[in-house]
């Protein structure tokens, strides 16, 4: 089955500059990769995801990219706000949104004032 | 995007007995599942909830010990059954459209 590892496990970083998570897995079969913010207390927040036909996805502050060949992919938050800090979990799965998510571990994203 | 929402939001139950999570999603949805997270870790995937169908489980999860119902397409409950302390975690429901997957706020359960 699909193998999901996430680094770093704690990431701190000052308020306003970048802070980057890094993934890989090992299913080639993997498709689609989400990323999720999970805030004390509640359910991971779907933030941004990427498919495999898709190298590189932005959304403001949040970008994702994505390296089939190594099986990598990665975060990157800019202008990192005190909002941002929370745990973040990367996501793998295949068979086009029909199957369930393979979870990394998460990083606990703290951002320094 | 889906919005959903679980009960109970949290429960204390004593061994032994059994404990049924409902979950409701605001629009019909193909794909449910439930993951289970113990405090502090990551998400395991319990199984897929079939519109119509059994549940596919996942390696090391089984039907007698977490029966799922899906009786439509807005509406499935997890039930963990003779529970033991190490049942305590959060149990989380999610809804797929298309590729994108929506979480509930999770159900904490502790088992004494």
């Amino acid at each position: 089955g699909e193998n999901v590892e996430q680094h770093p496990s704690t990431l701190s970083v000052q308020e306003g500059d970048s802070a980057v998570i890094k993934c890989t897995y090992s299913d080639s079969a993997s498709n689609y990769f989400p990323w999720y913010k999970q805030e004390l207390g509640k359910g991971p927040q779907l933030i941004i995801d990427i498919r495999s036909n898709v190298g590189e996805k932005k959304d403001q502050r949040i970008a994702v990219t994505l390296n089939k060949t190594a099986k990598h992919f990665s975060l990157h938050i800019t202008e990192t706000q005190p909002e941002d800090s929370a745990v973040y979990f990367c996501a793998a799965s295949g068979g086009g949104g029909a199957d369930g998510l393979t979870f990394g571990k998460g990083t606990h994203l703290i951002i320094q004032p | 995007s889906a919005v959903i929402s679980q009960k109970p939001s949290r429960d204390i139950c004593q061994r032994g007995t059994s404990l049924t999570i409902q979950c409701q999603v605001d629009s019909q949805v193909t794909m449910m599942f439930w993951y289970r997270q113990q405090p502090g870790q990551s998400l395991t995937l319990i199984a897929t909830a079939n519109q119509g169908s059994e549940a596919t489980y996942e390696s090391g999860f089984v039907i007698d010990k977490f029966p799922i119902s899906r009786p439509n397409l807005t509406f499935s409950t997890l039930t963990v059954s003779n529970m033991s302390p190490e049942d305590s975690s959060i149990y989380l429901c999610s809804a797929g459209q298309a590729y994108e997957q929506y979480f509930g706020p999770g159900t904490r359960l502790t088992v004494t």
